[in-house]
């Protein structure tokens, strides 16, 4: 079976850093992804890891180490479009398995 | 990128009637298509796993008889809910993967827009 776990709720101020932390037990590691939701939509694809290490899109980071079962989504020069759900997602060899998602809310 | 469609994006139904939803790659074929429910201010839900030609495969708690999930083609898939409870309300999210060597990545799954779901 597959435990992920994230914040539930974090603010930030518009042009600020934010780092949203996602940890996870999985049996069978084939990748973590991040997702962003915004409210009555369907999620859109971030990034993916399946190595550690730092991925880099932009103003969006996301980090992964395996062998703690962490990673981490950065968002740069945070924008009040940002405002929405984020999810971390990690698939074993079936499917991908959804935490339950970090509202974050950016603040003028 | 890889587009994923879902039709109708909402309907309302009358309880104990049945309603399908339907997902379709337009640009790639879609080896492999998920079933997702999302209940308001909670996280995506796996309902079930198809495979092209194969029963799905359902995650535990989620009667089979219920939903049903047709994966008749590489690039469609139906989720059919029956006898359809308020209970049932939701927002059904499909999501498709390709394959290596298609228009759609192997590792990413491409999410329709979603179907919301109000049984009155």
């Amino acid at each position: 079976g597959q435990n992920i776990d994230q914040p539930t709720e974090m603010t930030a101020t518009e042009g600020a850093i934010v780092q949203i932390n996602c940890t996870y037990q999985t049996s069978g590691f084939n990748g973590l992804f991040w997702y962003q939701q915004h409210a009555g939509e369907a999620p859109t694809f971030l990034s993916y890891n399946v190595l550690d290490g730092l991925e880099e899109k932009g103003r969006f980071s996301s980090f992964l180490s395996r062998s703690k079962g962490y990673s981490y989504l950065l968002l740069k020069e945070l924008q009040m479009k940002d405002s929405a759900s984020y999810l971390c997602a990690v698939r074993d060899r079936r499917a991908l398995t959804f935490g339950s998602g970090t509202r974050l809310q950016v603040q003028p | 990128g890889a587009v994923v469609s879902q039709h109708p994006s909402w309907v309302i139904c009358k309880s104990g009637t049945s309603v399908k939803i339907e997902c379709r790659s337009l640009d790639f074929q879609a080896t492999t298509m998920f079933w997702y429910r999302q209940f308001p201010k909670q996280s995506l839900m796996l309902m079930a796993t198809s495979n092209e030609g194969s029963k799905a495969t359902y995650e535990q708690g989620v009667e089979k008889d219920k939903f049903l999930i047709n994966h008749a083609s590489l690039t469609l898939s139906t989720l059919t809910v029956t006898s359809a409870h308020p209970e049932d309300s939701s927002f059904y999210i499909c999501s498709a993967r390709g394959s290596s060597g298609t228009s759609g990545s192997s590792y990413e799954q491409y999410f329709g827009p979603g179907t919301r779901l109000t049984v009155t």
